[in-house]
């Protein structure tokens, strides 16, 4: 089967950086994803990181180590529009390699 | 583009009541998921599809129907609803290959009482 771990709650300061961690059990690997979502909304997507490294989008960057089963989401210069629900999802080889997403973290930005 | 349609927003159905959730996407995405949604477990998937014609269970198909009669169009049906069910459903497409990104639908919100 295919499972996922992040922490549940992380608080930051405007301007601050954060890491959202993501540890993962899968058959099959073929990508790691995250999504934001803001209370009320529906899920954006963010990116997706099929090798190992980082990739940078703007303020956002996400990192893949496919030897530790493990991934993070980095949220540089925070501001208080972050505030959301983050979802890392795993692409294993079940259910027609689609994804399977973790439990959330939900980000606090304080001014 | 209006990208992923879900109707209705909200619904509030008796314990025993069939409905059906409707989704449709105009972007000509092959992939189409139904995930729900409750308090402190992420989405989890019900049912999905590789394109018109198929279609397969995910994590928690149970209760719940699907059909793929054109690209567009993926609704979800729940045969007999019970308050187990009680979620909000998400809808959501995206192309084969490429960043793998799904769109998602606004989400509709689901009280079986």
């Amino acid at each position: 089967g295919q499972s996922l771990e992040q922490p549940s709650e992380v608080t930051a300061v405007e301007g601050a950086i954060v890491q959202i961690n993501c540890t993962y059990q899968t058959s099959g690997f073929y990508g790691l994803s995250w999504y934001q979502q803001h209370d009320g909304g529906a899920p954006t997507f963010l990116s997706y990181n099929a090798l190992d490294g980082l990739e940078e989008t703007g303020r956002f960057s996400s990192f893949l180590s496919r030897s530790d089963s493990y991934g993070y989401l980095l949220l540089q210069e925070l501001q208080m529009k972050d505030s959301a629900s983050y979802f890392c999802a795993v692409r294993g080889v079940n259910y027609g390699q689609n994804f399977v997403f973790g439990p959330g973290t939900r980000l606090s930005v304080l001014p | 583009n209006a990208g992923v349609t879900q109707t209705p927003k909200f619904q509030v159905l008796k314990t025993g009541q069939s409905m059906t959730l409707q989704c449709a996407q105009d972007m000509n995405h092959e992939y189409m998921s139904w995930y729900r949604q409750d308090p402190g477990m992420g989405l989890r998937l019900i049912h999905y599809s590789v394109g018109a014609g198929i279609t397969d269970q995910g994590e928690v198909p149970n209760g719940y129907n699907v059909s793929r009669s054109t690209t567009e169009d993926f609704p979800l049906r729940l045969l007999s609803a019970a308050p187990s069910q009680t979620s909000v459903y998400f809808c959501a497409s995206r192309e084969t290959g490429g960043n793998y990104g799904y769109t998602f639908g606004s989400g509709t919100r689901l009280t079986v009482v």
